[in-house]
């Protein structure tokens, strides 16, 4: 399967400021990147599909100015959480997929703390 | 609407056989899937199923019944290490986008 690396892994930021989570494909040619977040012991919430060289379309509740999603290449795509409060706190994963394949590979997702 | 349930929380016995049950109602299916998902990480691939029946991968069976819309995942020899949580997620629609349940945590007890 594809290989999938996040940066960072771990980031505390105050509130008000913004962050940056990028999610690169190492090995894959990534048309399809979707990005999840996950709060403690519940399931994965899709944000957003992002495809290489469009506009990413954004789940039904999710602010796409506060969440920016910028997927320029085949092999990288980034969310900048903006204007960061304690609220944004999460594990933000971030998953790839291709055409017709059916499996999406995940990367090791991104555990942000707002403070 | 769209949902998918699957208990939240199961506890079995190492060395035993567990049973894990998804029941699902979408718009449409296009193949079901089960990730493992330990503490702390991203979900990892453990089956697909598109066609009714049973897919034996080692320890791990996944089986699927789409006129009932169930699933199940059966983990044999269970051991301490799968210890984790157990999503379950179905393709519904055209695009590539997958509705996800809300995951079952898995204890396993010595």
């Amino acid at each position: 399967g594809a290989v999938v690396s996040q940066h960072p892994s771990r980031v505390i930021c105050k509130s008000g400021t913004s962050v940056k989570i990028e999610c690169r494909s190492l090995d894959f040619q990534a048309t399809t990147m979707f990005w999840y977040r996950q709060f403690p012991k519940k399931s994965l919430m899709l944000m957003a599909t992002s495809n290489e060289g469009s506009k990413a379309t954004y789940e039904q509740g999710v602010e796409k100015d506060k969440f920016l999603i910028n997927h320029a290449s085949l092999t990288l795509s980034t969310l900048t959480v903006t204007s960061a409060h304690p609220e944004d706190s999460s594990f933000y994963i971030c998953s790839v997929g291709q055409g017709a394949s059916y499996e999406q590979y995940f990367g090791p997702g991104t555990r942000l703390t707002v403070t | 609407g769209q949902n998918i349930d699957q208990p939240t929380e199961m506890t079995a016995t190492e060395g035993a056989i567990v049973q894990i049950n998804c029941t699902y109602q979408t718009s449409g299916f296009n193949g079901l899937f089960w990730y493992q998902q330990h503490a702390g990480e991203a979900p990892t691939f453990l089956s697909y199923n598109v066609l009714d029946g049973l897919e034996e991968k080692g320890r791990f069976s996944s089986f699927l019944s789409r006129s009932k819309g169930y699933s199940y995942l059966l983990l044999k020899e269970l051991q301490m290490k799968d210890s984790a949580s157990y999503l379950c997620a179905v393709r519904g629609g055209s695009n590539y986008q997958l509705i996800w349940g809300a995951g079952t945590k898995l204890i396993i007890k010595p």
